[in-house]
């Protein structure tokens, strides 16, 4: 069966802290890993990931895929209290072009 | 957690025509969303699905192109009418529970020729 697992669930960092989200996935036939910030309603697409190794880079945000321990990492530096929010991991499947998501993670920044 | 089951998983449809895309929920939800993705974009809203009342549509969709039902708290349609090559991408169904996680369903591939 195919899943998305984020951990953790959820998190409380400070300003200023470093957090480091995790997405491990089982989907036969991948295609591709994205990243998305949820606030409100739509989330934000932050990172699509193909290849492993490479790391994608965006201001203080920052992610990398590994394709043969079938995982993925969001790394968050200097956290401010505008980074608080859910953020999911979607793998979409290259057969039938169909994603499927982690519950997220919640992230918490405290002033 | 909410389980979701949305068909079909894929379709190909002639222009013109229009398909109507389920989503159902094993529990009841408080929101129940219709979205579109288009590969390597950022997912759009296109609407919010309100039991028992029309929908919410967000800026660029209309109910004539998009008409959405949700007769109970675990059950939406989203019929994308009137199909042109345009429509073509992955439309996603979401919900978001009681305990405010939101949930996906797998997504609709579809393609207009």
């Amino acid at each position: 069966e195919d899943k998305v697992v984020q951990s953790p669930l959820s998190l409380v960092v400070h300003e200023g802290d470093t957090v480091t989200l995790n997405c491990s996935y089982e989907v036969t036939n991948f295609r591709s890993l994205l990243w998305y910030k949820q606030e409100k309603k739509a989330p934000t697409f932050l990172f699509m990931l193909t290849s492993s190794g490479i790391e994608k880079k965006s201001g203080r945000l920052s992610s990398i895929l590994d394709k043969k321990e079938l995982f993925s990492i969001l790394n968050i530096t200097a956290t401010q209290t505008g980074d608080s929010a859910v953020y999911l991991c979607a793998v979409e499947e290259n057969t039938g072009n169909q994603f499927y998501f982690g519950t997220g993670t919640s992230l918490t920044v405290i002033p | 957690s909410a389980v979701i089951s949305q068909k079909p998983s894929r379709d190909i449809c002639q222009r013109g025509t229009s398909l109507t895309i389920q989503c159902q929920v094993d529990s009841q939800v408080t929101m129940m969303f219709w979205y579109r993705q288009q590969p390597g974009q950022s997912l759009t809203l296109i609407a919010t699905a309100n039991q028992g009342s029309e929908a919410t549509y967000e800026s660029g969709f209309v109910i004539d192109k998009f008409p959405i039902s949700r007769p109970n708290l675990t059950f939406s349609t989203l019929t994308v009418s009137n199909m042109s090559p345009e429509d073509s991408s992955i439309y996603l169904c979401s919900v978001v529970d009681y305990s405010t996680e939101a949930f996906f369903g797998q997504g609709t591939r579809l393609t207009v020729v």
